[in-house]
């Protein structure tokens, strides 16, 4: 079983949906989750994060990461057409890790 | 420049070549990552360097070879490739361990293909 599961997408939906991406993982020494956005030719950049459960907002991006069911979800409202990109969660324990274990990505397109 | 630069952005070799990638970050970060990006796989941790001295090997095959002259480069000897090496090589750094406080900042990375 892989430690952290994404659905690789592709997902499509029109401007100004709002977009629902997940992750399930297994090590529930999980402590920090994280959001990278990686935009076409480009390399990832973190987009948002949370530690422990409970949610996080940003904008029109929202966090929610609930521990009991090894779950973390990103939803974006009002989605745009600069949304376009490969979503990838990561996370990793409080302590010893420099080693963030990712997600394959979600690939997402915002159709104008 | 700013942030992590990455050389070069393509690179097609032959299994038998010797090719080096190069890394270099202008953020003053004391640590750097080699990162394999393969399609509908995982990021791959490969290699962590802090402070010039490597802390992590992830079970790389010796064909794959880092070198970290300081803290701001870092480069990727290759040698005697094969195919299935072909990816995506992301350089990052940070500043500590990259946990949500010092996350890490990624270069556009090296396309590479191994004919």
């Amino acid at each position: 079983q892989k430690e952290v599961e994404q659905d690789p997408g592709p997902l499509s939906v029109p401007e100004g949906a709002i977009v629902s991406l997940n992750c399930t993982y297994s090590n529930s020494a999980f402590q920090y989750f994280m959001w990278y956005r990686q935009y076409s030719r480009k390399g990832p950049e973190l987009l948002m994060y949370t530690y422990s459960s409970g949610n996080k907002e940003d904008g029109r991006f929202t966090a929610q990461v609930d521990k009991s069911s090894k779950y973390i979800s990103l939803f974006i409202r009002d989605s745009q057409p600069s949304d376009s990109a490969t979503y990838l969660c990561a996370m990793r324990p409080i302590q010893g890790a420099q080693k963030l274990v990712f997600g394959q990505g979600t690939r997402l397109t915002i159709n104008p | 420049e700013t942030g992590v630069t990455q050389t070069p952005r393509h690179l097609v070799m032959g299994m038998t070549n010797k090719k080096s990638l190069k890394c270099e970050q202008h953020l003053g970060h004391n640590a750097m990552y080699w990162y394999k990006q393969s399609a509908k796989k995982p990021l791959e941790l490969m290699f962590v360097y802090n402070f010039k001295e490597q802390t992590e090997n992830n079970s790389v095959p010796s064909r794959f070879s880092p070198e970290c002259p300081n803290s701001s480069h870092l480069f990727l000897h290759l040698h005697t490739l094969q195919p299935e090496d072909s990816a995506l090589y992301l350089c990052a750094s940070s500043q500590g361990q990259g946990g949500p406080n010092s996350p890490l900042h990624f270069g556009n990375g090296t396309r590479l293909t191994v004919t």
